[in-house]
């Protein structure tokens, strides 16, 4: 079946330090990658789409100067979060979209800033 | 643009009992639904997906939904539901002209499951 895992699963970051997190696709080619976050109490905003070979589309209040992402092929995917503040705290899901069009997600990474 | 509304934040129902969860959207063009569940300190799970074809669509562990498309609503329902159930439950509309990974989500119905 379709797994996509994320790595860490937890992290902890001083406030002005910038953390990475990594998307992995198992068992299914991704032809896409999104990069979605949670704020506590909230609903998930999408940050940006990652297409292969294609440029990175960011959505409105997300930036590639702050969540930089690499999509280097089919199965993986890392975006690093710049510079975190308390604003930034959250989970950040990957979904990998499968040829069948459906997004996978993964079970995410819980950033907490200090 | 596209938004979801889930009505409910939460929805207290007894363990046996039938479960509707409620979810209208708003898009104008032709828009392919979802439903995902996030259990405690997990990401998310797809429940369910409409594109096209039988309004009503099955999905896993009992639950269904049904796409109306004059009432512009996606409500997911179980005949009876289990402790097991009591979770997030996300709406999620993606434009059919996207990439299919432009979902916009709803705020989301919190369940709990009850003896």
């Amino acid at each position: 079946g379709a797994l996509v895992y994320q790595y860490p699963r937890r992290t902890i970051c001083k406030s002005g330090t910038s953390m990475r997190m990594e998307c992995q696709a198992v068992g299914f080619q991704a032809t896409s990658v999104a990069w979605y976050r949670q704020s506590p109490q909230k609903t998930f905003e999408l940050i940006a789409l990652s297409t292969v070979n294609s440029a990175i589309k960011y959505e409105q209040n997300f930036t590639q100067e702050k969540f930089p992402i690499s999509h280097p092929n089919l199965s993986f995917s890392s975006m690093t979060v710049l510079n975190a503040y308390l604003e930034d705290r959250g989970l950040y899901l990957c979904g990998a979209r499968g040829v069948d069009n459906t997004l996978y997600f993964g079970a995410g990474t819980r950033l907490s800033v200090l | 643009a596209q938004s979801v509304t889930q009505p409910d934040a939460r929805v207290t129902v007894s363990e046996g009992a039938s479960l509707q969860l409620r979810c209208k959207y708003s898009y104008s063009g032709t828009p392919y639904l979802f439903w995902y569940v996030q259990y405690p300190r997990q990401g998310l799970q797809l429940l369910l997906k409409y594109y096209s074809g039988d309004p009503v669509v099955q999905g896993v562990n009992g639950f269904e939904a049904e796409f109306i498309k004059s009432n512009s609503s996606f409500h997911l329902r179980k005949a009876s539901v289990h402790w097991s159930d009591s979770a997030v439950y996300f709406c999620a509309v993606s434009p059919a002209s996207s990439s299919f990974s432009k979902l916009v989500f709803g705020q989301g119905t919190s369940l709990s499951v009850v003896p």
